[in-house]
């Protein structure tokens, strides 16, 4: 099955500067790798995704870049807020007979200080 | 529109005793998904329905815990008997899957189900 390593676990930065959260993946049929958002004690929501026919993805402050080759994808999030503050998932998911098939990574802690 | 329903949202058992989770996906989606988030790690899944069929189920624990999802809308998840171990969050999900010829993959996470074992 697929595995997901995700690191940092912990990324503590200053309000401003950049933030680079980084996953790697094992299955090379993972073709869809969404990053979730999830605040303390709330729902993971979606914040970017990206397909495996696309190499770079932007949405205003954030940014997620796919190797394929190397089979690592990240997550870049400029100009960090105190409210960027959070737990960042990462997954990468095969199709399996026309459905997908996510593995999460493990998180990673990011805490942006003021 | 509204968004996808859990209950109950906290559950307290003892060891060995049964539970059982209800989850509502967003209307029209046929794709639902039962995760387990321990405390400082990211979701695990646990199954994966397609309107009414199992997708996959290779880490549902099938000895003790159990899902169901009739008629293709609402699933129940139950866990019998309950485990120390099994404490955690179960997060229910769910996105649109196959729309015409495009599988809208996007998911959207329900409030969750915290459960502590004792």
């Amino acid at each position: 099955g697929e595995n997901v390593e995700q690191h940092p676990s912990t990324l503590s930065v200053q309000e401003g500067d950049s933030a680079v959260i980084k996953c790697t993946y094992s299955d090379s049929a993972s073709n869809y790798f969404p990053w979730y958002k999830q605040e303390l004690g709330k729902r993971p929501q979606l914040i970017i995704d990206i397909r495996s026919n696309v190499g770079e993805k932007k949405d205003q402050r954030i940014a997620v870049t796919l190797n394929k080759t190397a089979k690592h994808f990240s997550l870049h999030i400029t100009e960090t807020q105190p409210e960027d503050s959070a737990v960042y998932f990462c997954a990468a998911s095969p199709a399996s007979g026309g459905s997908y098939i996510p593995t999460f990574g493990r998180g990673t802690s990011l805490i942006v200080h003021p | 529109e509204a968004g996808v329903a859990q209950s109950p949202r906290y559950k307290i058992i003892e060891k060995r005793q049964s539970v059982a989770f209800w989850c509502n996906p967003i209307s029209g989606h046929a794709t639902l998904y039962w995760y387990q988030q321990i405390l400082g790690q990211g979701p695990k899944l646990l199954i994966q329905f397609q309107n009414n069929g199992v997708v996959d189920d290779s880490q549902l624990p099938k000895d003790r815990f159990s899902a169901e999802r009739l008629k293709g809308v609402d699933s129940t998840l139950k866990i019998q008997p309950a485990k120390l171990e099994d404490s955690a969050v179960y997060l229910c999900a769910s996105s649109k899957g196959l729309a015409g010829a495009k599988y809208q993959e996007t998911q959207y996470f329900g409030p969750g189900t915290r459960l502590l074992v004792l």
